[in-house]
């Protein structure tokens, strides 16, 4: 089973890109990495996915190095409202068997 | 846009009661999760359903079982609470799982307390 880390913390100011790292070691070739942020009182809201290479949509890029042992979520100038914990998740669900395996979370703190 | 549920934001039981928790989406979604989330410990999967009547276990399912007897319900039970079960509950859901991973979308939480 895959394990994940990440930073406990992370501060920044607005305007700034912030890159948030996820390590993951024992990756298994059929395992996706997934990123999602959390607010106060709310339940986790995707973000990105992706398998290997890079991915990016309207909000963030998510870099994948050739061995997958780790993930870098990255978000371009944020602002005040980036204030919220991400977590990386990895892993592979497919019926009758699933691993899932969420990382600790990285509490990104905005300041202006 | 999918809306993710769950009947109660704050619970508070006794030790011994036996508790149930509701979760409801509204996509159709194939697959529902029951997960706790733990200060210092993330999110930890104890369940999961990928079809009406279908359940897996997850990570830490000890003390817990699963209904889903409907599509869109998924219920969580505690057979007889103690207070290492106070914690805050997430349910989520997500289409079945094609050749990647679906995103899950999550109910806001229930935040449970066992006295």
């Amino acid at each position: 089973l895959a394990k994940t880390t990440q930073p406990i913390s992370m501060d920044s100011y607005e305007g700034q890109e912030v890159n948030i790292t996820c390590s993951h070691n024992n990756i298994a070739t059929n395992d996706y990495i997934t990123w999602y942020q959390q607010f106060p009182s709310q339940g986790p809201r995707f973000i990105i996915q992706g398998y290997k290479t890079k991915v990016t949509n309207e909000v963030a890029s998510l870099f994948i190095p050739a061995d997958r042992k780790s993930s870098t979520l990255s978000l371009p100038r944020v602002s005040l409202s980036d204030t919220a914990v991400y977590y990386c998740l990895v892993g592979v669900l497919n019926t009758g068997f699933q691993k899932l395996v969420f990382g600790t979370g990285t509490r990104l703190l905005v300041s202006p | 846009d999918v809306k993710v549920t769950q009947s109660s934001r704050y619970l508070v039981k006794r030790t011994g009661e036996k508790v149930f928790l509701e979760c409801v989406q509204d996509m159709d979604h194939e697959n529902m999760f029951w997960y706790r989330q733990d200060p210092g410990l993330g999110l930890r999967l104890i369940y999961f359903s990928y079809d009406v009547k279908m359940k897996e276990k997850g990570d830490i399912p000890e003390g817990y079982s699963v209904s889903r007897e409907k599509k869109e319900r998924f219920s969580l039970i505690l057979e007889s609470a103690s207070t290492n079960q106070t914690s805050m509950y997430l349910c989520a859901s997500s289409p079945p799982t094609g050749s990647s991973n679906q995103p899950q979308h999550f109910g806001d939480g229930t935040r449970l307390s066992i006295l």
